[in-house]
């Protein structure tokens, strides 16, 4: 069955420690790969997307992602965490022929401690 | 990017009521859009795949005759949560597939609709 799992519900680090969240699918298909960041209340904005090529993929404000095929997984990297990245994070996948039509893992809230 | 409008923000209706959620491609032609549920502290879950044209694709567990879509243009598709009862209070986000973006996998979220019933 496809799916999206994000081990971590809530993850709690202290601004400018460096954060990783985890993500690990599992897709019949060649998966297209996404991490969306939520504020509370709003809609989903786009960190950063992997479709194919370099495994490393660099995103908005400072995140990175790294597809690591072996491992069907996708984790969510950041150096150095403001207290403004405190939010719901989101790891969809989706396959070529799908449309847009994405999987959503369970979310891992982040909070940040000053 | 490519935007999706959602509209409105928010909505309160009472119990029985119909409620009717719009969302709009405002700089590209999406012929097939996508309307997700999201209960609080959830992830988002896939109701429906809306075709231009076309009679949507509900997932599974999804009422078709609850949650009625519409995609009658290339630029909007609607939701409406007919009789909407407490139960159905969440919120609605729809996308909409790019079909520039690459793989025919790009697709653009609008700013959710918050409903709740009362």
């Amino acid at each position: 069955a496809q799916s999206v799992t994000q081990p971590d519900i809530h993850i709690t680090v202290s601004e400018g420690a460096s954060l990783e969240l985890r993500c690990n699918y599992s897709y019949g298909a060649t998966p297209y790969l996404f991490w969306y960041v939520q504020s509370p209340g709003q809609g989903l904005q786009l960190l950063l997307k992997y479709f194919s090529g370099d495994t490393l993929v660099q995103g908005i404000k400072g995140f990175e992602a790294e597809f690591k095929r072996s491992q069907s997984s996708f984790n969510l990297r950041k150096p150095s965490v403001h207290w403004s990245d405190a939010a719901e994070y989101f790891c969809a996948v989706g396959a070529y022929n799908q449309g847009g039509k994405l999987i959503f893992g369970q979310g891992t809230e982040l909070s940040v401690k000053p | 990017g490519a935007v999706v409008s959602q509209h409105p923000s928010w909505v309160i209706c009472k119990s029985g009521t119909s409620v009717k959620i719009e969302c709009r491609s405002l700089d590209f032609q999406a012929t097939t859009m996508f309307w997700y549920r999201q209960f609080p502290k959830q992830s988002l879950m896939l109701m429906a795949t809306s075709n231009e044209g076309s009679k949507a694709t509900y997932e599974q567990g999804v009422e078709k005759d609850k949650f009625l879509i519409n995609h009658a243009s290339l630029t909007l598709s609607t939701l409406t949560v007919t009789s909407a009862h407490p139960e159905d209070s969440s919120f609605y986000i729809c996308s909409a597939r790019d079909p520039r973006g690459k793989g025919n996998t790009e697709a653009f979220f609008g700013q959710g609709t918050r409903l709740t019933v009362v």
